[in-house]
């Protein structure tokens, strides 16, 4: 199993462009989440799915689009890209409310 | 969820047990604890979770208080591959997992 995958692993963007920073796993869990990291910080909750086609809000959702239309994957949106959307994004997926396995991360910046 | 509080930085000395509290006294009786770790700017590892029992894995022991509003986790043999963030979750039925900042780690050769 590759487990939780993050592509790109690095990203820079200018202010007002829009991407999607991929993840996808192949352990078959129903629940995913999206969180960014900034320097020194802990994490924060964006967006998290408990199934294909359900999505919801984290604590810092505004900015930021998901969909989830496969078990597999759960693409995150920058609609349009603002220097405070510079971080690193983490995408997780679990089991049963269980643990979370965790990507590598995605390393943006916006400039 | 419940809010956490833990230390932001610990010192232990390798080969020594490392005891990481966490403070959590609004939990809910549905509430478990979560402990997670994050070495350098990797993503984090899962370590152990727990609801009021005390509960032990191959990584660590977890210790709640009776009252449920404190916990510690317990890394029995610290090594220099523990130095990392440790972080303290509550977390009831709702799938937002909210990390706080966590204990920075730091163990001594």
């Amino acid at each position: 199993n590759a487990g939780v995958t993050q592509t790109p692993e690095f990203q820079v963007l200018k202010t007002g462009q829009s991407m999607t920073l991929q993840c996808a796993q192949d352990m078959n869990h129903e629940y995913m989440s999206w969180y960014r990291q900034d320097p020194g910080m802990g994490l924060r909750l964006i967006h998290y799915s408990v199934g294909a086609g359900i999505t919801d809000q984290g604590e810092v959702p505004n900015g930021y689009n998901v969909s989830r239309s496969t078990t597999e994957d759960f693409p995150l949106r920058l609609l349009s890209a603002a220097p405070s959307q510079t971080s690193v994004y983490f995408c997780a997926s679990g089991e049963g409310g269980y643990e979370q396995y965790f990507g590598p991360g995605t390393r943006l910046t916006v400039t | 969820d419940a809010k956490t509080t833990q230390p932001p930085s610990m010192d232990c000395a390798e080969g020594r047990a490392a005891n990481l509290p966490c403070n959590h006294s609004t939990i809910s009786g549905n509430e478990y604890v979560y402990w997670y770790r994050q070495i350098h700017s990797q993503g984090p590892q899962y370590i152990i979770h727990g609801l009021k029992n005390n509960e032990t894995n191959e990584m660590a022991s977890l210790i709640i208080t009776e009252d449920r509003k404190s916990s510690t986790l317990i890394l029995p043999h610290a090594t220099l591959r523990d130095t990392a963030v440790y972080y303290c979750i509550a977390r009831s039925g709702t799938y937002k997992y909210i990390f706080g900042t966590g204990t920075r780690l730091k163990v001594l050769a």
